[in-house]
């Protein structure tokens, strides 16, 4: 059972570079998210998708881009990383919406920028 | 505005009672839910209240009092293996989670 699955699971990279984050879901979900995860501080939604094609911002959508090209696929992408974004990332996947309260969350993503 | 509050920290005892609080201020409300998070991994649902009272689940219970913007996760007959964070977080009027900071849970022999 695979769930969610994110990549890479570590990465360091240096002010300036670009990379990108995926997430796949093998649960059907219509719905995905990108949160981070700081000490400290709760989960914050950086980007989120009600389905296929679309994305919205979350609270700190600032500095990263999303694209939902496949309903099993959520891309997160910093075109220029900056320290401020060494951080844990968590996908997340649901049926429903957050309505129904349970998410789907992949192992994270541990990324430094130097 | 909206806060979410729960201790940072807490230490408890295999086979004992632990009571996790969370206080919380918001101008709408839709559901309180609480996660767990063991280190390095990924946090996995737990329990969602939105009307007032207490929800039992086996070992783990969750109690929610709206007019006074609180809940607590009750975790009964403690394993070592719930060592953990246990995060709260509160659905609000527009259906946003607000995730609170977490409470490490540390159980000791």
């Amino acid at each position: 059972n695979a769930g969610v699955t994110q990549t890479p699971k570590f990465r360091v990279l240096k002010t300036g570079q670009s990379m990108t984050l995926l997430c796949a879901q093998d649960m059907n979900h219509e719905y995905m998210y990108w949160y981070r995860q700081d000490p400290g501080m709760g989960l914050r939604l950086i980007h989120y998708s009600v389905g296929e094609g679309t994305t919205a911002k979350g609270e700190v959508p600032d500095g990263y881009n999303v694209s939902r090209l496949k309903k099993q696929n959520f891309l997160l992408g910093l075109e220029s990383a900056a320290p401020s974004q060494t951080s844990v990332y968590f996908c997340a996947s649901s049926s429903s919406g957050i309505v129904t309260g349970e998410l789907f969350f992949g192992e994270g993503s541990r990324l430094t920028v130097l | 505005g909206q806060n979410i509050d729960q201790p940072t920290e807490m230490t408890a005892t295999e086979g004992a009672i632990v009571q996790i609080n969370c206080t919380y201020q918001t101008s709408g409300f839709n559901g309180l839910f609480w996660y767990q998070q063991h280190a390095g991994e990924a946090p996995t649902f737990l329990s969602y209240n939105v009307l007032d009272g207490l929800e039992e689940k086996g070992r783990f219970s969750s109690f929610l009092s709206r007019s006074k913007g609180y809940s607590y996760l009750l975790l009964k007959e403690l394993q070592m293996k719930d060592s953990a964070s246990y995060l709260c977080a509160l659905m609000d009027s527009n259906y946003q989670l607000i995730w609170g900071a977490g409470t490490k849970l540390i159980i000791k022999p």
